[in-house]
C-alpha cells in the first residue's frame, strides 16, 4: 500500500465539481513537505498538475485547484470536462527511515 | 523545446542486467536533479531513485536499493539507470523526471516539471 492514501475512484457529470483526497502522516503532508499533483492521461507519461500544495503551472487551466491541511491535501476540479478522465496522483517527501520521494496509488476519474 | 526521451527498454531474463538512458535537451542539465519513477502494467506511479544536479546525493527505494544505481553525464545531458539483479516486479515503464528547480543538493519540497515518454522493461523467467 501507498505511504499516500488516495481514493481508487470518483466521478462526475460535466461542468460538476469532484475532489480528490490525499492522506498522509506526519512524516510526510503533516511534516510540512510539500504535496503536487499529477495527471496522467491514457497511455501518456504523467504531467505536473498542481505544485507547491496549491500551484499551477503555466497552460494549466484554473478549474484545477489543490489545498492542504494538516496531514491531508486534496485536489479539485470544477467545470469537468471529458478530457479531465484521467488517473491522478499526489506526490510529497516522506521523512521517515531513509528518506524518499512518495506518491498515492492514484485516483481514476470518470466523467460521466 | 525542454524535452526527456528515454531509451534501453527491452526484454531481460530474471537476474539480468540493464541499462536506461535519458537524454536531456531544451535546459540545463548539469543544474537539476533528476528522477526514476517507474508503473508497472495496471498500476500507480513509483519513485525509484533520485540524483542531484552534480550527482554528489543519490537516493533509491527501498524496493531497488542494492540493485540498481542511478547516474549522470552532465557532458552528455544524459542520465542514466543501471539494473542489476532484475526480477519481476521490476517489470515496467520507467520515466525519467526534472525536479522543478534547481537545487543546492536536493529538492524535498518542489515536484517534477518534465517527463520523458517512458520505456519499458518487461523481465521474463
Amino acid at each position: 500500500q501507498s505511504v499516500l492514501t488516495q481514493p481508487p475512484s470518483v466521478s462526475g457529470a460535466p461542468g460538476q465539481r469532484v475532489t480528490i483526497s490525499c492522506t498522509g502522516s506526519s512524516y510526510n503532508i503533516g511534516a510540512g513537505y510539500d504535496v503536487h499533483w499529477y495527471q496522467q492521461l491514457p497511455g501518456t507519461a504523467p504531467k505536473l498538475l498542481i505544485y507547491g500544495n496549491s500551484n499551477r503551472p503555466s497552460g494549466v487551466p484554473d478549474r484545477f485547484s489543490g489545498s492542504k491541511s494538516g496531514t491531508s491535501a486534496s485536489l479539485a476540479i470544477t467545470g469537468l470536462q471529458a478530457e479531465d478522465e484521467a488517473d491522478y496522483y499526489c506526490q510529497s517527501y516522506d521523512s521517515s527511515l531513509s528518506g524518499s520521494w512518495v506518491f498515492g496509488g492514484g485516483t481514476k476519474l470518470t466523467v460521466l | 523545446q525542454v524535452q526527456l526521451v528515454e531509451s534501453g527498454g527491452g526484454v531481460v531474463q530474471t537476474g539480468r542486467s540493464l541499462r536506461l538512458s535519458c537524454e536531456a535537451s531544451g535546459f540545463t542539465f548539469s543544474s537539476f536533479g533528476m528522477h526514476w519513477v517507474r508503473q508497472a502494467p495496471g498500476k500507480g506511479l513509483e519513485w525509484v531513485a533520485v540524483i542531484s544536479y552534480d550527482g554528489s546525493y543519490r537516493y533509491y527505494a527501498d524496493s531497488v536499493k542494492g540493485r540498481f544505481t542511478i547516474s549522470r553525464d552532465n557532458s552528455k545531458n544524459t542520465l542514466y539507470l543501471q539494473m542489476n539483479s532484475l526480477r519481476g516486479e521490476d517489470m515496467a515503464v520507467y520515466y525519467c523526471a526534472k525536479d522543478q528547480i534547481s537545487c543546492p543538493a536536493l529538492c524535498h519540497y518542489y515536484g517534477m516539471d518534465v517527463w520523458g515518454q517512458g520505456t519499458t522493461v518487461t523481465v521474463s523467467s
